[in-house]
Protein backbone atom coordinates (compact mmCIF):
# COMPACT_ATOMS: atom_id res chain seq x y z
CA UNK A 1 0.00 0.00 0.00
CA UNK A 2 1.31 3.63 -0.94
CA UNK A 3 1.43 7.01 1.14
CA UNK A 4 -0.97 8.25 -0.89
CA UNK A 5 -3.89 9.47 0.96
CA UNK A 6 -7.04 10.87 -0.92
CA UNK A 7 -9.99 12.27 0.20
CA UNK A 8 -13.17 11.89 0.21
CA UNK A 9 -13.41 8.23 -1.50
CA UNK A 10 -16.74 8.93 -2.98
CA UNK A 11 -18.71 12.12 -3.55
CA UNK A 12 -21.92 13.33 -5.75
CA UNK A 13 -22.66 16.88 -6.52
CA UNK A 14 -25.62 18.64 -8.67
CA UNK A 15 -24.52 19.91 -12.40
CA UNK A 16 -23.36 23.66 -12.08
CA UNK A 17 -22.08 22.89 -8.29
CA UNK A 18 -18.16 22.84 -7.20
CA UNK A 19 -16.02 20.56 -5.96
CA UNK A 20 -12.33 20.05 -4.07
CA UNK A 21 -11.09 16.82 -3.71
CA UNK A 22 -7.75 16.24 -1.66
CA UNK A 23 -4.76 14.62 -1.63
CA UNK A 24 -1.73 13.34 0.72
CA UNK A 25 1.54 12.98 -0.94
CA UNK A 26 3.80 9.73 0.08
CA UNK A 27 6.59 11.12 2.72
CA UNK A 28 9.91 12.36 0.92
CA UNK A 29 7.95 13.18 -2.33
CA UNK A 30 7.78 16.97 -3.31
CA UNK A 31 5.39 16.64 -6.57
CA UNK A 32 1.92 15.72 -6.73
CA UNK A 33 -0.06 15.15 -10.30
CA UNK A 34 -3.78 14.88 -10.76
CA UNK A 35 -5.13 12.36 -13.21
CA UNK A 36 -9.23 11.89 -14.49
CA UNK A 37 -9.87 8.05 -15.75
CA UNK A 38 -13.60 7.69 -17.18
CA UNK A 39 -15.27 4.48 -17.13
CA UNK A 40 -13.16 1.93 -19.34
CA UNK A 41 -10.30 4.72 -19.81
CA UNK A 42 -6.92 4.80 -18.80
CA UNK A 43 -6.27 7.66 -16.87
CA UNK A 44 -5.69 11.48 -18.22
CA UNK A 45 -3.34 13.69 -17.13
CA UNK A 46 -5.14 17.06 -15.74
CA UNK A 47 -1.77 18.86 -13.89
CA UNK A 48 1.11 18.93 -11.74
CA UNK A 49 2.39 20.93 -8.88
CA UNK A 50 5.80 21.29 -7.71
CA UNK A 51 6.87 23.64 -5.28
CA UNK A 52 3.32 24.80 -5.21
CA UNK A 53 3.55 25.65 -8.44
CA UNK A 54 1.79 24.68 -11.55
CA UNK A 55 4.15 22.43 -13.60
CA UNK A 56 2.44 21.03 -16.42
CA UNK A 57 -0.88 20.84 -17.67
CA UNK A 58 -2.75 18.58 -19.99
CA UNK A 59 -5.87 19.01 -21.99
CA UNK A 60 -8.43 20.20 -19.39
CA UNK A 61 -10.57 23.85 -19.36
CA UNK A 62 -9.12 26.89 -16.76
CA UNK A 63 -12.38 25.28 -14.33
CA UNK A 64 -10.17 22.83 -13.02
CA UNK A 65 -7.70 24.02 -10.84
CA UNK A 66 -5.34 23.08 -7.80
CA UNK A 67 -2.88 24.31 -5.01
CA UNK A 68 0.05 22.50 -3.58
CA UNK A 69 0.78 23.22 -0.22
CA UNK A 70 3.89 23.64 1.75
CA UNK A 71 3.68 20.45 2.93
CA UNK A 72 3.65 19.19 -0.50
CA UNK A 73 -0.20 17.79 -0.01
CA UNK A 74 -2.40 19.07 -2.78
CA UNK A 75 -5.83 20.44 -3.76
CA UNK A 76 -8.13 19.67 -6.89
CA UNK A 77 -10.68 21.99 -7.42
CA UNK A 78 -13.19 21.92 -10.47
CA UNK A 79 -15.88 24.52 -10.28
CA UNK A 80 -19.03 24.47 -12.95
CA UNK A 81 -19.43 20.79 -12.40
CA UNK A 82 -20.81 19.34 -15.99
CA UNK A 83 -22.15 15.78 -15.97
CA UNK A 84 -19.21 14.70 -18.25
CA UNK A 85 -16.69 15.72 -15.33
CA UNK A 86 -17.83 12.24 -13.48
CA UNK A 87 -14.72 10.04 -12.90
CA UNK A 88 -12.64 8.66 -10.74
CA UNK A 89 -9.98 10.92 -9.85
CA UNK A 90 -6.27 10.29 -9.28
CA UNK A 91 -3.27 11.65 -7.28
CA UNK A 92 0.19 10.57 -7.45
CA UNK A 93 3.18 11.66 -5.26
CA UNK A 94 6.75 11.40 -6.81
CA UNK A 95 10.08 13.11 -6.31
CA UNK A 96 10.99 16.16 -9.08
CA UNK A 97 14.60 15.90 -9.69
CA UNK A 98 14.69 12.18 -10.02
CA UNK A 99 15.30 11.32 -13.92
CA UNK A 100 13.27 8.14 -13.34
CA UNK A 101 11.65 8.64 -10.25
CA UNK A 102 8.14 6.03 -9.77
CA UNK A 103 5.12 7.35 -9.47
CA UNK A 104 2.36 6.23 -6.69
CA UNK A 105 -0.86 6.68 -6.70
CA UNK A 106 -3.77 7.04 -4.01
CA UNK A 107 -6.89 4.72 -4.14
CA UNK A 108 -9.07 7.60 -5.83
CA UNK A 109 -12.33 9.56 -5.62
CA UNK A 110 -14.55 8.63 -7.50
CA UNK A 111 -17.31 12.06 -7.98
CA UNK A 112 -20.47 11.40 -10.00
CA UNK A 113 -22.13 14.65 -11.12
CA UNK A 114 -25.95 14.09 -11.52
CA UNK B 1 1.82 13.40 -29.51
CA UNK B 2 2.53 10.53 -27.44
CA UNK B 3 -0.12 8.02 -27.82
CA UNK B 4 -0.22 4.62 -26.20
CA UNK B 5 -2.11 1.35 -27.00
CA UNK B 6 -2.70 -1.88 -25.38
CA UNK B 7 -3.81 -4.94 -27.31
CA UNK B 8 -5.98 -6.88 -26.43
CA UNK B 9 -8.24 -4.92 -24.43
CA UNK B 10 -9.33 -7.78 -22.45
CA UNK B 11 -8.00 -11.40 -22.13
CA UNK B 12 -9.46 -14.49 -20.30
CA UNK B 13 -6.56 -17.88 -19.55
CA UNK B 14 -6.99 -20.90 -17.19
CA UNK B 15 -5.37 -20.53 -13.97
CA UNK B 16 -1.74 -21.54 -14.29
CA UNK B 17 -1.12 -20.19 -18.05
CA UNK B 18 1.30 -17.64 -18.81
CA UNK B 19 -0.31 -13.93 -18.89
CA UNK B 20 1.58 -11.80 -21.71
CA UNK B 21 0.19 -7.99 -21.78
CA UNK B 22 1.67 -6.26 -24.65
CA UNK B 23 2.29 -1.69 -25.36
CA UNK B 24 2.99 -0.07 -27.61
CA UNK B 25 4.00 4.00 -27.94
CA UNK B 26 4.06 6.05 -30.88
CA UNK B 27 7.28 8.82 -29.73
CA UNK B 28 10.52 6.59 -28.19
CA UNK B 29 12.11 9.64 -26.64
CA UNK B 30 11.06 8.81 -22.87
CA UNK B 31 12.17 8.44 -19.65
CA UNK B 32 11.13 5.44 -18.31
CA UNK B 33 7.68 3.34 -18.73
CA UNK B 34 5.52 2.04 -15.59
CA UNK B 35 2.99 -0.59 -15.44
CA UNK B 36 0.22 -0.62 -12.98
CA UNK B 37 -2.49 -2.87 -11.48
CA UNK B 38 -5.83 -1.38 -11.12
CA UNK B 39 -8.84 -3.41 -9.21
CA UNK B 40 -12.14 -2.46 -9.89
CA UNK B 41 -12.92 1.06 -8.85
CA UNK B 42 -9.75 1.10 -6.82
CA UNK B 43 -6.24 3.12 -7.96
CA UNK B 44 -2.91 2.29 -9.10
CA UNK B 45 -0.62 -0.12 -8.11
CA UNK B 46 3.18 0.28 -9.64
CA UNK B 47 4.11 -3.02 -10.44
CA UNK B 48 6.82 -2.48 -12.37
CA UNK B 49 9.58 0.52 -13.66
CA UNK B 50 11.67 0.38 -16.58
CA UNK B 51 14.25 3.06 -17.07
CA UNK B 52 14.60 4.15 -20.61
CA UNK B 53 18.33 2.52 -20.50
CA UNK B 54 17.08 -0.70 -19.46
CA UNK B 55 16.29 -4.05 -21.16
CA UNK B 56 13.90 -6.07 -18.95
CA UNK B 57 12.64 -5.24 -15.42
CA UNK B 58 11.64 -8.16 -12.80
CA UNK B 59 9.53 -8.36 -9.29
CA UNK B 60 8.72 -12.44 -8.59
CA UNK B 61 6.20 -13.89 -11.15
CA UNK B 62 6.36 -10.70 -12.88
CA UNK B 63 8.71 -9.76 -15.61
CA UNK B 64 8.36 -6.69 -18.06
CA UNK B 65 10.48 -5.93 -21.33
CA UNK B 66 11.22 -2.58 -23.20
CA UNK B 67 12.37 -2.67 -26.62
CA UNK B 68 12.78 1.39 -26.99
CA UNK B 69 13.63 1.44 -30.84
CA UNK B 70 10.36 -0.15 -31.54
CA UNK B 71 8.18 1.82 -29.19
CA UNK B 72 6.49 -1.47 -27.21
CA UNK B 73 6.78 -3.28 -23.98
CA UNK B 74 5.60 -6.56 -22.50
CA UNK B 75 4.64 -8.21 -19.18
CA UNK B 76 4.86 -11.47 -18.69
CA UNK B 77 2.77 -12.64 -15.66
CA UNK B 78 3.95 -16.54 -15.11
CA UNK B 79 1.90 -19.12 -13.82
CA UNK B 80 -1.66 -17.18 -13.39
CA UNK B 81 -3.87 -16.89 -10.58
CA UNK B 82 -7.67 -16.08 -9.86
CA UNK B 83 -5.75 -12.94 -7.77
CA UNK B 84 -4.13 -11.84 -10.78
CA UNK B 85 -7.62 -10.82 -12.27
CA UNK B 86 -7.92 -7.04 -12.81
CA UNK B 87 -6.73 -4.44 -15.13
CA UNK B 88 -3.24 -4.16 -16.15
CA UNK B 89 -2.07 -0.59 -17.59
CA UNK B 90 0.91 0.85 -19.13
CA UNK B 91 1.99 4.27 -19.10
CA UNK B 92 5.21 6.37 -20.30
CA UNK B 93 6.81 9.42 -19.06
CA UNK B 94 8.53 12.05 -20.93
CA UNK B 95 10.71 14.82 -19.49
CA UNK B 96 8.22 17.05 -22.07
CA UNK B 97 4.98 18.16 -20.01
CA UNK B 98 5.99 16.43 -16.71
CA UNK B 99 3.23 13.88 -17.12
CA UNK B 100 2.67 9.75 -17.66
CA UNK B 101 0.89 9.08 -20.98
CA UNK B 102 -1.54 5.67 -19.99
CA UNK B 103 -2.96 3.29 -22.78
CA UNK B 104 -6.35 2.08 -22.40
CA UNK B 105 -5.59 -0.79 -20.11
CA UNK B 106 -5.94 -4.69 -20.77
CA UNK B 107 -8.86 -6.61 -18.83
CA UNK B 108 -7.68 -9.67 -17.23
CA UNK B 109 -9.17 -12.35 -15.74
CA UNK B 110 -8.12 -15.46 -14.44
CA UNK B 111 -10.27 -18.51 -14.22
CA UNK B 112 -10.25 -21.12 -11.73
Amino acid sequence: ETGVTQSPTHLIKTRGQQVTLRCSSQSGHNTVSWYQQALGQGPQFIFQYYREEENGRGNFPPRFSGLQFPNYSSELNVNALELDDSALYLCASSLMGVLNTEAFFGQGTRLTVV
Amino acid sequence: KQEVTQIPAALSVPEGENLVLNCSFTDSAIYNLQWFRQDPGKGLTSLLLIQSSQREQTSGRLNASLDKSSGRSTLYIAASQPGDSATYLCAVFKAAGNKLTFGGGTRVLVKP
